[in-house]
């Protein structure tokens, strides 16, 4: 596709729940990134996967998180057991690979825990 | 002490005017600097990037860096109301854990006609 694309755009979900985010890639970029943009906050980082190397998970508030990324192409985002303190939007982005600055993101998956 | 700071704003200025938009940062690790845009509801819109210090224009935008100040700056001249949106600054460090990004909280822009 032409951007990054994720699905779904909003969620809504009750407390408890599991929750799953997905992200498309720019077709050819070989880095991918999970970020988390709160209201009244800067984005933060959840994950980071470069080609088939192990991910820098670093950036995950809790091990209810967690992420893969299936042929180096589509990843997924899924949360267990969602607080309300995840409310937020989830924004994934891509890069053509790990030496490349340039970043781009996709429109963001607002998720409303209930 | 955020890594990043910026202004939150908001910043009100008249069509025609010139932006100034700054950020501040603590780690001398930073390498790259980049200013995205977002409007209400969308994803980040990377704008330019610069490496190192220096100045970098495109257009009506130009990006500035003084690492001796760990101060970084965008300016965008003869606004228009389409240039309101939020500035974002985001810094790296691009080692090889990739290009992780560090944001400034960003700085709500409306220019008005």
């Amino acid at each position: 596709g032409a951007g990054v694309s994720q699905s779904p755009s909003n969620k809504v979900t009750e407390k408890g729940k599991d929750v799953e985010l997905r992200c498309d890639p720019i077709s050819g970029h070989t880095a991918l990134y999970w970020y988390r943009q709160s209201l009244g906050q800067g984005l933060e980082f959840l994950i980071y996967f470069q080609g088939n190397s192990a991910p820098d998970k670093s950036g995950l508030p809790s091990d209810r998180f967690s992420a893969e990324r299936t042929g180096g192409s589509v990843s997924t985002l899924t949360i267990q057991r969602t607080q309300q303190e995840d409310s937020a939007v989830y924004l994934c982005a891509s890069s053509p690979d790990r030496g490349q600055p340039e970043a781009f993101f996709g429109q963001g998956t607002r998720l409303t825990v209930v | 002490q955020k890594e990043v700071e910026q202004d939150p704003g908001p910043l009100s200025v008249p069509e025609g005017a010139i932006v100034s938009l700054n950020c501040t940062y603590s780690n001398s690790a930073f390498q790259y600097f980049m200013w995205y845009r977002q409007y209400s509801r969308k994803g980040p819109e990377l704008l330019m990037y610069t490496y190192s210090s220096g100045n970098k224009e495109d257009g009506r935008f130009t990006a500035q860096v003084d690492k001796s100040s760990k101060y970084i700056s965008l300016f965008i001249r003869d606004s228009q109301p389409s240039d309101s949106a939020t500035y974002l600054c985001a810094m790296s460090a691009l080692t090889g854990g990739g290009n992780k990004l560090t944001f400034g909280t960003g700085t709500q822009l409306k220019v008005e006609l």
